[in-house]
């Protein structure tokens, strides 16, 4: 069975900052995909960025990326150049070809970016 | 893409009474989950369907939770007799494409059972 481990229950940092968001997994499989989630106060749940298993770049969307490391089974969100706006629960996903399509989350982190 | 919908947003309940949420998918993705959200906690996985068929449930879905996509539109989550212990929020997502293609979520329903 999959698992995901967010350790870092809560963050701060200061805007304009850089800000890394701990990630570990743990899965027997070769093929997995890794997301990560950005929840707002008001709930919803905002997809930020995907790393493939087999991907042999870290993924970067904008502002954020994902420093993957396979052989420590770690997938650690960075964001750059924090924003007020970036405030929020962050959430590490895994999924499985042949997991039913489910998604694995681990337990969030809770950002704050302090003016 | 008017993103996932899901009504309403937010139910009161006493205990032993039956709730049903709704959730609209964007219109072109043939996947949607219904996931459980408690208080600090990432959402757990409680069902998945592919068009019409629902092809997997999880054990967290006891006898009392019911999911429907007639027609392999819109969606509906009920849970009957509800308890105290299922006050939660409730997420709707959709996705199409691979197995690692994004979910997109709804804003959720919250449900309180008093």
């Amino acid at each position: 069975a999959q698992k995901i481990t967010q350790t870092q229950p809560g963050m701060f940092v200061q805007e304009k900052e850089a800000v890394t968001l701990d990630c570990t997994y743990d899965t027997s499989d070769q093929s997995y995909g890794l997301f990560w989630y950005k929840q707002p106060s008001s709930g919803e749940m905002i997809f930020l960025i995907y790393q493939g298993s087999y991907d042999e770049q870290n993924a970067t969307e904008g502002r954020y990326s994902l420093n993957f490391q396979k052989a420590r089974k770690s997938a650690n969100l960075v964001i750059s150049a924090s924003q007020l706006g970036d405030s929020a629960m962050y959430f590490c996903a895994m999924i499985l070809p042949g997991s039913a399509r489910q998604l694995t989350f681990g337990s969030g982190t809770q950002l704050t970016v302090l003016p | 893409d008017t993103g996932v919908s899901q009504d309403p947003r937010h139910k009161i309940t006493k205990r032993g009474q039956n709730v049903t949420f709704r959730c609209d998918p964007i219109s072109e993705h043939n996947r949607l989950y219904w996931y459980r959200q408690t208080l600090g906690q990432g959402p757990e996985f409680l069902t998945y369907f592919q068009n019409e068929a629902q092809l997997e449930k999880s054990r967290l879905l006891s006898d009392r939770f019911s999911a429907e996509r007639p027609k392999g539109s819109f969606s509906t989550l009920e849970i009957q007799r509800t308890e105290q212990g299922d006050s939660a929020m409730y997420l709707c997502a959709s996705s199409l494409g691979p197995y690692n293609s994004p979910l997109h979520f709804g804003n959720g329903t919250r449900l309180t059972v008093t």
